[in-house]
C-alpha cells in the first residue's frame, strides 16, 4: 500500500462549487504539505502543517483552506472554485526529527475547474 | 527572499552522461535536494547535500557549493527512462521552516 495517498485522484468541477481533495498518510510523519503545481511553474507551496495544532501559510493560499483532522490527514479545500485553481494538487509529508526533512509525496490530485 | 534557477530542458543521448545546473539564493539555508519527476507522476527523492562537495548514490551524483549557491545533479550511463523532469529544491530555515521548489528541467534522453 502507498504511505501517502491522495483522493479523489481526478476531478472535474464547475466555477463556483466547493471542493475538498483529502490526503492521508501512514509514515507516521508530523509535517504535511499541499502544493500545486502548474506547468513552467514548479511546485508552489499553499500550506504546510507541522503538527496537528498548527496550520501555516504558503506561498499562494488565497482560496484555499485546510484542516489537520489527525496527524495522519490533511485535508485542502476550495470554498469556491475558479478556473485559474486548475492545476495538479500534491500532499506531501516529511519527518523533521530525521534530520533531513525529505518530503514524500502522495500520487497527486488532477482538477480541472470550468 | 528566495530564488532558485535550473534550465528549463535538455537533451542526451542513451549512455552519455548530463550534468543539471541548479543556482539558488537564499538564507538560513539548510540543504539542497534533486527530486525527479515523471511526467504526470509524483516527485520521488533523489538526493540532499548540506555540505560542500559531492555526494555519489549509484549512476547519480549531487555537488554542492554552498559559498557559490551552486548544486549539479549528474547523471551517469543514461537510460530512457531517466527522461523526467529533475526538481532542485532549497530547505531554508528563514521564515519558517519549508522547502523551495525550482521549476524544473525536463531531460529528454534519446536513443
Amino acid at each position: 500500500d502507498a504511505d501517502v495517498t491522495q483522493t479523489p485522484r481526478n476531478r472535474i468541477t464547475k466555477t463556483g462549487k466547493r471542493i475538498m481533495l483529502e490526503c492521508s498518510q501512514t509514515k507516521g510523519h508530523d509535517r504535511m504539505y499541499w502544493y500545486r503545481q502548474d506547468p513552467g511553474l514548479g511546485l508552489r507551496l499553499i500550506y504546510y502543517s507541522f503538527d496537528v495544532k498548527d496550520i501555516n501559510k504558503g506561498e499562494i493560499s488565497d482560496g484555499y483552506s485546510v484542516s489537520r483532522q489527525a496527524q495522519a490527514k490533511f485535508s485542502l479545500s476550495l470554498e469556491s472554485a475558479i478556473p485559474n485553481q486548475t492545476a495538479l494538487y500534491f500532499c506531501a509529508t516529511s519527518d523533521y526529527d530525521s534530520g533531513t526533512d525529505t518530503q514524500y509525496f502522495g500520487p497527486g490530485t488532477r482538477l480541472t475547474v470550468l | 527572499g528566495q530564488n532558485i534557477d535550473q534550465p528549463t530542458e535538455m537533451t542526451a543521448t542513451e549512455g552519455a552522461i548530463v550534468q543539471i545546473n541548479c543556482t539558488y539564493q537564499t538564507s538560513g539555508f539548510n540543504g539542497l535536494f534533486w527530486y525527479q519527476q515523471h511526467a504526470g507522476e509524483a516527485p520521488t527523492f533523489l538526493s540532499y547535500n548540506v555540505l560542500d562537495g559531492l555526494e555519489e548514490k549509484g549512476r547519480f551524483s549531487s555537488f554542492l557549493s554552498r559559498s557559490k549557491g551552486y548544486s549539479y545533479l549528474l547523471l551517469k550511463e543514461l537510460q530512457m527512462k531517466d527522461s523526467a523532469s529533475y526538481l532542485c529544491a532549497v530547505s531554508a530555515l528563514t521564515g519558517g521552516f519549508k522547502t523551495i521548489f525550482g521549476a524544473g528541467t525536463r531531460l529528454f534522453v534519446k536513443a
